[in-house]
């Protein structure tokens, strides 16, 4: 089946900075998505990007489908922006897998 | 709050046991899915239903079921229950298979 691998798994920033993560997957997808899940465990939607790029205030991120990876931006980065961002690919069948996310740390 | 809602909330239970998460999707949402987090595997993809048919499986064991209803709200069934079922039970929902899914705020489920 389809691998979806993330990276870095672990980052710890310091308040103002920007960070770029990032998502590879094995084989085509229908579907993409970003998710962040905060400290007290919600999964709040943060971009559907099969392809191109979409902005959404700090955060961008950007889908090459043809090469297989996303890309989540985040600049000028806040304490709420802790927590743990996943990507999620959807291919044939509707199966969707899930990244083992990257675990963020924002410090004061 | 992305719409869809869980309950419960929290529910403890002994091994043996039976037990059964409700999930209502979002409102005009077909698509319905399952997913378990727990520490040592993290999100997998449980079932997914479709306006009452099951859509696509994924992880989930034989002890495991679930059903989608004509008013679209789905039910997963855990029976037998193991120390290993304790984890975060999420429920999604979507307009139709593949767009873009919305994440109830789960099912936290200790087995003692």
């Amino acid at each position: 089946g389809i691998q979806v691998e993330q990276s870095p798994p672990d980052l710890i920033l310091q308040e103002g900075a920007n960070s770029t993560l990032r998502c590879n997957f094995s084989d085509s997808v229908n579907n993409l998505q970003w998710f962040h899940q905060n400290p007290w465990g919600q999964l709040i939607n943060l971009f559907y990007i099969p392809s191109g790029t979409k902005q959404n205030g700090r955060l961008s991120a950007t889908t090459v489908a043809t090469e297989r990876y996303s890309l989540l931006y985040i600049s000028s980065s806040q304490t709420t922006d802790s927590g743990v961002y996943f990507c999620a690919v959807v291919a044939g069948g509707f199966k969707t897998i899930f990244g083992a996310g990257t675990r963020l740390f924002v410090k004061a | 709050d992305s719409g869809v809602t869980q309950t419960p909330k929290h529910l403890i239970t002994a091994t043996g046991q039976r037990v059964t998460l409700r999930c209502s999707p979002r409102s005009g949402d077909l698509s319905v899915y399952w997913y378990q987090q727990s520490l040592d595997q993290g999100l997998q993809f449980l079932i997914q239903y479709y306006n009452g048919e099951e859509r696509a499986k994924g992880n989930i064991l034989e002890r495991f079921s679930a059903q989608q209803f004509p008013d679209l709200h789905s039910e997963l069934n855990l029976s037998s229950l193991e120390l290993g079922d304790s984890a975060l039970y999420f429920c999604a929902s979507s307009v139709v298979s593949g767009s873009e899914q919305f994440f109830g705020p789960g099912t936290r489920l200790t087995v003692l």
